[in-house]
């Protein structure tokens, strides 16, 4: 069985400021971890993905994440928060073999105030 | 041009209909999704096809029928609409069949909303 868990429905932060979106996953076997971004009536987009080549990962937009196997985290970060950040972020986990679903997190809306 | 195409984008209708929600990609991917997503954004898969064969299908009711005429297709039907089947529907594609880390490639959405 797998899952994630995003800490934090709501997220906002100042326009130039670190942007941090947590994602705490479970996962009997080594999993595969994604970051997906969603902007206002648009599809999934995907910022970045886990596959256990290099544990700090480098996405799109200058976002990246850092799987933490200690900590069973992926938490996505971006050192200076811009405006077109503003969307719903949603993580996701599924094993690393297998035909299984990718199974994502309830998503947090990210909030940048000028 | 687009990687995955659904239509309608929006669809609006009254209770008991049936309706259909087509998607296309042109990635030549042959693994292809349907996820619903609530008003609060919850994201749950529906069905995945591979190779025009059904791989997943989760727990939905019955009135929802995936119809793959070829890979680069995935149609959805949804018979005897209730109000409860309001919400954004996305279909995705992925390269793999689940083995890989491929991710999955979604299209724009269809928002339903039953009347």
């Amino acid at each position: 069985a797998q899952s994630v868990t995003q800490l934090g429905s709501h997220v906002s932060v100042s326009e130039g400021a670190l942007v941090l979106l947590r994602c705490n996953y479970s996962s009997s076997v080594p999993p595969y971890l994604f970051w997906y971004v969603q902007y206002p009536n648009q599809g999934l987009q995907l910022l970045l993905k886990y596959t256990s080549a290099a544990t700090l990962v480098k996405g799109i937009n200058g976002f990246e994440a850092e799987f933490k196997k200690s900590e069973t985290s992926f938490h996505l970060t971006k050192p200076s928060a811009h405006m077109s950040d503003a969307a719903e972020y949603f993580c996701a986990v599924r094993p690393n073999f297998g035909n299984e679903k990718l199974t994502f997190g309830t998503g947090t809306r990210l909030t940048i105030i000028p | 041009d687009t990687a995955v195409s659904q239509t309608p984008k929006y669809l609006v209708t009254q209770m008991g209909n049936d309706k259909s929600i087509k998607c296309e990609q042109n990635l030549g991917h042959d693994t292809m999704y349907w996820y619903k997503q609530d008003s609060k954004k919850f994201l749950k898969i529906m069905f995945s096809y591979n190779n025009k064969e059904l791989i997943i299908n989760e727990t939905v009711p019955n009135r929802f029928s995936p119809k793959s005429p070829d890979k680069a297709h995935l149609n959805l039907h949804i018979n005897s609409l209730e109000l409860g089947d309001s919400a954004v529907y996305f279909c995705a594609s992925s390269q793999d069949l689940g083995t890989g880390s491929y991710e999955q490639y979604f299209g724009p959405g269809t928002r339903l909303t039953v009347t």
